[in-house]
C-alpha cells in the first residue's frame, strides 16, 4: 500500500517552454503533497507543500509563479515549471502523506529528471 | 523540524551488520525520526521510523536512546544493494509532514 506515481520520469524540453509533472496517490488520499527538488551530489531540497484544495505554501526562495503548484483533488498533484531555463535542470521528488499527523509516514514518488535545453 | 547530523560516509562489508548514527539532540518530544534511503536516480524509499521505542521491520532495526537525542539504524546483514545515501529525519510536531532533508550518510557495501 501506500503507492504515490510520479510522471513523467524524465523530460527533455527546450528552454523557455513550459513542464508539468504529475504526482499521484494511487492507494490512499494524500491529504498533504510535498514537491523537493534535488542537484546532483546534493540533498533533497523542500520547495513546496500543498494541501488539497487550498494554495501551496512555499519555502523561502521558491518563486510561486515559476514553479506553479495546483492540488485539486486527494489523489492528483501537479507541478508546473514555467518558462523553463537551464538552471532549472534538475531532479523533481513528490511525496505524499494520508495525514498531517506525525506517526504516519510517507511515501515518494520516483522522481522526475528535467533537462532544459 | 530538528536539526539532525549523520556522518558523510560509511562502508561495510557485505554480510556484516552496518549501523548507521544519527544525532538529533534538539528533537522534541512529539517528534518522530524517520529513516529514509535513496538510490542513485530514485526517490527515497522509506525504511522505518521510531518515536520512544526501538523497532524493527523486514528492513532494519532502529535503536533510538533513552534520552532521544541520537539514534542508529541497523541493516542486520548488508547486501550490495544497500549501497544508498540513508536519511535520518525527525518530523512532527505544528509543522507534522514537513520534513527536511540533511545531507545523509552515503553508505558503501563492499564484497
Amino acid at each position: 500500500g501506500a503507492v504515490v506515481s510520479q510522471h513523467p520520469s524524465r523530460v527533455i524540453c527546450k528552454s523557455g517552454t513550459s513542464v508539468k509533472i504529475e504526482c499521484r496517490s494511487l492507494d490512499f488520499q494524500a491529504t498533504t503533497m510535498f514537491w523537493y527538488r534535488q542537484f546532483p551530489k546534493q540533498s533533497l531540497m523542500l520547495m513546496a507543500t500543498s494541501n488539497e484544495g487550498s494554495k501551496a505554501t512555499y519555502e523561502q526562495g521558491v518563486e510561486k509563479d515559476k514553479f506553479l503548484i495546483n492540488h485539486a483533488s486527494l489523489t492528483l498533484s501537479t507541478l508546473t515549471v514555467t518558462s523553463a531555463h537551464p538552471e532549472d535542470s534538475s531532479f523533481y521528488i513528490c511525496s505524499a502523506t494520508r495525514s498531517g499527523l506525525a506517526n504516519y509516514g510517507y511515501t515518494f514518488g520516483s522522481g522526475t529528471r528535467l533537462t532544459v535545453v | 523540524d530538528a536539526k539532525t547530523t549523520q556522518p558523510t560516509s560509511m562502508d561495510c562489508a557485505e554480510g556484516r551488520a552496518a549501523n548507521l548514527p544519527c544525532n538529533h539532540s534538539t528533537i522534541s518530544g512529539n517528534e518522530y525520526v524517520y529513516w529514509y534511503r535513496q538510490i542513485h536516480s530514485q526517490g527515497p524509499q522509506y525504511i522505518i521510523h521510531g518515536l520512544k521505542n526501538n523497532e524493527t521491520n523486514e528492513m532494519a532495526s532502529l535503536i533510538i536512546t533513552e534520552d532521544r537525542k541520537s539514534s542508529t539504524l541497523i541493516l542486520p546483514h548488508a547486501t550490495l544493494r544497500d549501497t544508498a545515501v540513508y536519511y535520518c529525519i525527525v518530523r512532527g510536531g505544528t509543522n507534522a509532514g514537513k520534513s527536511t532533508f540533511g545531507d545523509g550518510t552515503t553508505l558503501t557495501v563492499k564484497p
